[in-house]
């Protein structure tokens, strides 16, 4: 099993839409997490911190269920501009971040 | 503050011929990784510092070498290239506590 697993899409949703990617990770000794967004050919970059209470970042929301050792993101009203792959992160210790292959949304005007 | 630096952006080699990847960041991060990106596989780790003078193996270490002699730099060496290896490479790097800062990437053909 994967340590971290995504729902790869593509997620295909008009403009306006309300859309949520969903995450599990395999190691509850977890201790970080993150999503991060990479546009095509490009590198990827952070988008939020997930913390355990949960957090919003204007129209995103994330959240973290570690009893059920699973992470989601929110994004309300999506614009174009979100068209993006959406990768998820998880962290411990000293060891580097580990990815998952992450999940294509297409915004559709 | 440039972050972190990758040269050369693009690639092409032979098979069988070797070369390094550079990878430089002036944040002062303590830790630097080396991942390759392939379409289907996401990210998926080569090599990763956690200071100078340390290197460990991440997933996919066969047929690279890394070293980290100064804070600043972390090079990839491709040893003897492969049409496998045809991918994008991604350097990283962070301070403890602190999620990653990727380079641009560098994208290598090897033919």
């Amino acid at each position: 099993r994967k340590e971290v697993e995504q729902d790869p899409g593509p997620f295909n949703v008009p403009e306006g839409a309300t859309v949520a990617f969903n995450c599990t990770y395999s190691n509850s000794a977890s201790q970080s997490f993150f999503w991060y967004r990479q546009d095509c050919r490009k590198e990827p970059k952070l988008l939020m911190s997930v913390y355990s209470s949960g957090n919003e970042d204007g129209r995103f929301t994330a959240q973290l269920n570690r009893a059920s050792q699973y992470i989601s993101l929110l994004i309300r009203d999506s614009k174009l501009s979100d068209s993006a792959t959406y990768l998820c992160v998880v962290h411990r210790g000293n060891t580097p971040l580990v990815f998952g292959k992450g999940t294509r949304l297409s915004v559709i005007a | 503050n440039a972050g972190v630096t990758q040269t050369p952006k693009f690639q092409v080699l032979k098979t069988g011929q070797s070369m390094t990847l550079q990878c430089a960041q002036d944040m002062n991060h303590e830790y630097m990784s080396w991942y390759r990106q392939d379409p289907g596989m996401g990210l998926r780790l080569i090599h990763y510092s956690v200071g100078a003078g340390i290197t460990d193996q991440g997933e996919v270490p066969n047929g690279y070498n890394v070293s980290r002699s100064t804070t600043e730099d972390f090079p990839l060496r491709l040893l003897s290239a492969a049409p496998s290896q045809t991918s994008v490479y991604f350097c990283a790097s962070r301070q403890s506590g602190v999620s990653y800062t990727f380079g641009s990437g560098t994208r290598l053909t090897v033919v």
